[in-house]
């Protein structure tokens, strides 16, 4: 049983399109993450949701749109795709906020041509 | 500029040999984690350290948090290829929800 799941592995797609990266997780956690990791690896936070609600919104295009439908689920979506945009997204969720453990999708390589 | 900084960033050893991964910053952590990233998956937490002077065991790893808990370190005895991968560290500050990570360091551990 994978405890956070997201979908597509890898998407590849062309400048200006709308695409969505789907995250679930079986934890029963009430804290949901999406992160970015970049071409040298640095892992950065963009949104946090608690309970379907939007606590943490890191310095991000307004192209990039959050959104949980409920607590098990934080979907990202994104329009009008730029190539800055290509890397490596993680869903992940924690127990709570603060100090808990956060666990890990297996991440979507994306990638805008 | 980043509010964990990791060092060295890659580091490549041979198997048997000891190594030491080093997190610090110049602010105070509520705690901090130290997680293994390998190739294609997601970061898998290790361990996680709250109290000032704090060291922990897991194995061969051993990890510590600084008296001052602004800095960590992990250290590896006698690494196997196993322990090959992205070592990232991370830490809560004070009334904080994000967890902030440090730049990660490559290990790559030669049979």
């Amino acid at each position: 049983d994978t405890a956070v799941s997201q979908t597509p592995k890898y998407l590849v797609t062309q400048m200006g399109n709308d695409k969505s990266i789907k995250c679930e997780q079986n934890l029963g956690h009430d804290t949901m993450y999406w992160y970015k990791q970049d071409s040298k690896k640095f892992l950065k936070i963009m949104f946090s949701y608690n309970n379907k609600e939007l606590i943490i919104n890191e310095t991000v295009p307004n192209r990039f749109s959050p959104k949980s439908p409920d607590k098990a689920h934080l979907n990202l979506h994104i329009n009008s795709l730029e190539l800055g945009d290509s890397a490596v997204y993680f869903c992940a969720s924690s127990y709570a906020v603060g100090n808990t453990e956060a666990f890990f999708g297996q991440g979507t390589r994306l990638t805008v041509v | 500029t980043q509010l964990l900084e990791q060092s060295p960033q890659f580091l490549s050893i041979q198997e048997g040999e000891n190594l030491t991964v080093y997190c610090n910053s110049s602010s105070v952590f509520s705690s901090l984690q130290w997680y293994r990233q390998e190739p294609g998956e997601g970061p898998v937490l290790l361990v996680t350290v709250v109290t000032g002077g704090e060291v922990k065991k897991l194995k061969r790893l051993t990890f510590q948090f600084g008296d001052a808990r602004k800095d960590s370190s992990l250290h590896i005895t006698a690494a196997q290829p196993g322990d090959t991968g992205l070592y990232l560290c991370a830490g809560h500050l004070y009334n904080d929800y994000k967890l902030s990570f440090g730049a990660g360091t490559t290990v790559t551990v030669r049979a």
